[in-house]
């Protein structure tokens, strides 16, 4: 148990739809990352949030946006949803004093988005 | 650039066999991190091992070690004596300035 929860765990939408995923983050940590792991991929990372400011972005588009809350929990936002969004969805959190980029990241088990 | 590449996509052994999983990283940085991950049937990453780029210091955990060598661009991972319970996906990754590469990681069949 790494402290850091998903939800949903498993969901359907279809083309064209928006999705929120959500992610609480491992208690002091106020660090928080996005990634999409397409089947049978490694983990791509979308953004990272610091203290509720986006520090960090991969290579996805706009559709992609997230927010970070002042508990540090964060959310995911993808908007106009298309096939190849189907993916497996994970969060990751870390501590200030181990930044992401130094430390250790701590993960949930993830979202998995079906987009028919 | 960053890239990881794990050229092994399946990999099987039987159980108490040693076994080595080869990450390869591109980066023009001088600062950087690689780490090791496992992915177990239920999704969740596991952390293994951190290393930065200026530790070329090989790490021994229990069955599992590490050897990081800057002139090939490698970060390999050995299990000694493997176990059933070993079976997963392995991830390496390169974490450079918030940025963060993954290979496309390698999947571990250990069969008793």
């Amino acid at each position: 148990e790494t402290g850091v929860t998903q939800s949903p765990t498993h969901l359907i939408k279809t083309r064209g739809q928006q999705v929120t995923l959500r992610c609480s983050s491992q208690s002091g940590h106020n660090t928080v990352s996005w990634y999409q792991q397409a089947l049978g991929q490694g983990p791509q990372f979308i953004f990272q949030y610091y203290r509720e400011e986006e520090n960090g972005r991969g290579n996805f588009p706009p559709r992609f946006s997230g927010l970070q809350f002042p508990n540090y929990s964060s959310e995911l936002n993808v908007n106009a949803l298309e096939l190849d969004d189907s993916a497996l969805y994970l969060c990751a959190s870390s501590s200030e004093l181990l930044r992401a980029d130094t430390g250790e990241l701590f993960f949930g088990e993830g979202s998995r988005l079906t987009v028919l | 650039a960053q890239k990881v590449t794990q050229a092994q996509t399946e990999i099987s052994v039987v159980e108490k066999e040693d076994v080595t999983l080869d990450c390869v990283y591109e980066t023009r940085d001088t600062t950087y991190y690689l780490f090791w991950y496992k992915q177990p049937p239920s999704g969740e990453l596991v952390f293994l091992i951190r290393r930065n780029s200026f530790d070329e210091q090989n790490e021994i955990s229990g069955r599992y070690s590490w050897n990081f060598q800057k002139s090939t661009s490698s970060f390999n991972f050995t299990i000694t004596a493997s176990q059933v319970v070993d079976s997963a996906v392995y991830f390496c990754a390169l974490i450079n300035f918030n940025k963060f590469y993954f290979g496309s990681g390698t999947k571990l069949n250990v069969k008793p």
